[in-house]
């Protein structure tokens, strides 16, 4: 699977948007590019996924650069309950690996009032 | 349902102690996972079932022992751990089909402490 590179940490300011880069550089054809995040103590939450084109759903938008080598996760409207490590993830499947996810160190995004 | 049960919750044993982790899914998923995850690190894969068949073993110790029974069980079984065992240990479950490319399922992890 194919690494990708994070900012440690980012701060937004309640109500804004918040928007998390990702470089994927190395990522191939057939990857595709997941972004979960961590709330302190739980366990991760999906957010969204893309191959190729803008992806958004009710938590979030995903663009993806047309060379598909950065990505960037955009919350519209921030709030304090979106403060989580934020995990960029790019998988595809491989025979029976079944897009196996495999985390690197995230972005620590921290929402202030 | 989209829920991904793991019990217990939290489980403190002994290093010569035999314990069970539990992890259940209803929505039909084939694939299942372990993860392990110390404080303040990423989640790390240690085990991934297709079709009730291991698939991956991210050359964990064999003091884990992972099984799994059924389509909706995964058990991870533990013995003679060590106190650097200690961590959350996360299941997660998705479709596991190659033609349907879908989330992961994450449960809510059992924090395991080792004495």
């Amino acid at each position: 699977d194919a690494k990708t590179t994070q900012p440690t940490s980012m701060d937004c300011a309640e109500g804004r948007a918040a928007n998390l880069p990702c470089n994927h550089s190395t990522i191939s054809g057939n990857e595709y590019v997941y972004w979960y995040r961590q709330i302190h103590s739980q366990g991760p939450q999906y957010i969204i996924h893309g191959l190729k084109n803008n992806e958004t759903n009710e938590m979030a938008s995903l663009i993806i650069t047309e060379d598909r080598k950065s990505s960037t996760l955009i919350l519209p409207h921030a709030t304090l309950r979106d403060t989580a490590v934020y995990y960029c993830i790019v998988t595809g499947y491989s025979g029976g690996s079944n897009y196996k996810l495999t985390f690197g160190k995230g972005t620590l995004l921290t929402v202030n009032p | 349902d989209t829920e991904v049960t793991q019990t217990p919750k939290h489980l403190v044993m002994g290093m010569t102690n035999k314990k069970s982790l539990k992890c259940e899914q209803h929505m039909g998923h084939r694939a299942m996972y372990w993860y392990k995850q110390k404080a303040k690190k990423p989640p790390e894969l240690m085990f991934v079932y297709s079709y009730e068949k291991l698939s991956i073993n991210e050359s964990v110790p064999s003091r884990f022992s992972p099984e799994c029974p059924n389509s909706s069980l995964l058990n991870l079984h533990l013995h003679a751990l060590q106190p650097e065992d200690s961590a959350l240990y996360l299941c997660a479950s998705s479709q596991g089909r190659e033609e349907r490319n879908t989330e992961a399922f994450f449960g809510q992890g059992t924090r395991l402490t080792v004495v």
